[in-house]
């Protein structure tokens, strides 16, 4: 069974420009993550979604970041413009239907380094 | 506001010993626990969990230990490989709302051949 995929792996941009990530989730899984470890730190969640609607944005920066999932399978996370502190890797997980003490799946991530 | 805390950064251990890391919390509501290995360059992978109606979790090498009233848990390693190199994370959720993972600062145990 093929994981989670993400692209790109790297990402270098300069501060104020726009950079989006890609997320394919486990083939089947309804809800999908999109986390943000900052260096030193444990992943703390962005957003959730459950098939294509919005379940948790709480920890979204609104001003800048963005995300969809319009057909309820893969997601993008765009961030727009950026900042120094946006630098972190970004991961993407998914579970199958997002119900209580179910695993979530994590991808690889995307390193982001924002100069 | 860290609600889930490992305090120890990182830990060495000779390979074929007990590798012992911890993890506190401080939100009552929380009644599921988890822990997450990382490799450099990939995602955690989940490892072992525990929900908050047992104080013990059996998997191979790996026991999770839950104190609730301490508010604390722990991961037991044994005996250490040097393969088990590697950032551990501890996480916990709630019953309640969204199931959201909570995630500590992750402690990186180095085994030693």
């Amino acid at each position: 069974e093929a994981g989670v995929a993400q692209s790109p792996r790297y990402k270098i941009i300069e501060k104020r420009q726009s950079v989006a990530f890609w997320c394919n989730p486990i083939s089947g899984h309804a809800t999908l993550y999109w986390y943000q470890q900052i260096l030193g730190q444990g992943p703390k969640l962005l957003i959730q979604f459950q098939n294509n609607g919005v379940v948790d944005d709480s920890q979204l920066p609104k001003d800048r970041f963005s995300a969809e999932r319009l057909k309820g399978v893969d997601s993008t996370l765009k961030i727009q413009p950026a900042k120094l502190e946006d630098s972190a890797v970004y991961l993407c997980a998914s579970s199958s239907s997002g119900a209580f003490q179910e695993t979530q799946y994590f991808g690889p991530g995307t390193r982001l380094l924002v100069l | 506001d860290q609600q889930v805390k490992q305090n120890s950064p990182s830990l060495s251990v000779q390979e074929g010993r007990i590798s012992i890391l911890n993890c506190d919390y401080t939100n009552s509501m929380f009644d599921y626990f988890l822990w997450y290995k990382k490799y450099p360059a990939e995602g955690p992978t989940f490892l072992i969990s525990i929900s908050s109606i047992k104080d013990k979790n059996e998997d191979g090498r790996f026991t999770v230990f839950l104190n609730k009233s301490a508010k604390h848990l722990s991961l037991h390693i044994v005996p250490s490989q040097p393969g088990d190199s590697a950032v551990y994370f501890c996480a916990a959720s709630a019953r309640t709302g969204t199931y959201k993972y909570i995630f500590g600062t992750g402690t990186r145990l180095k085994v030693l051949a």
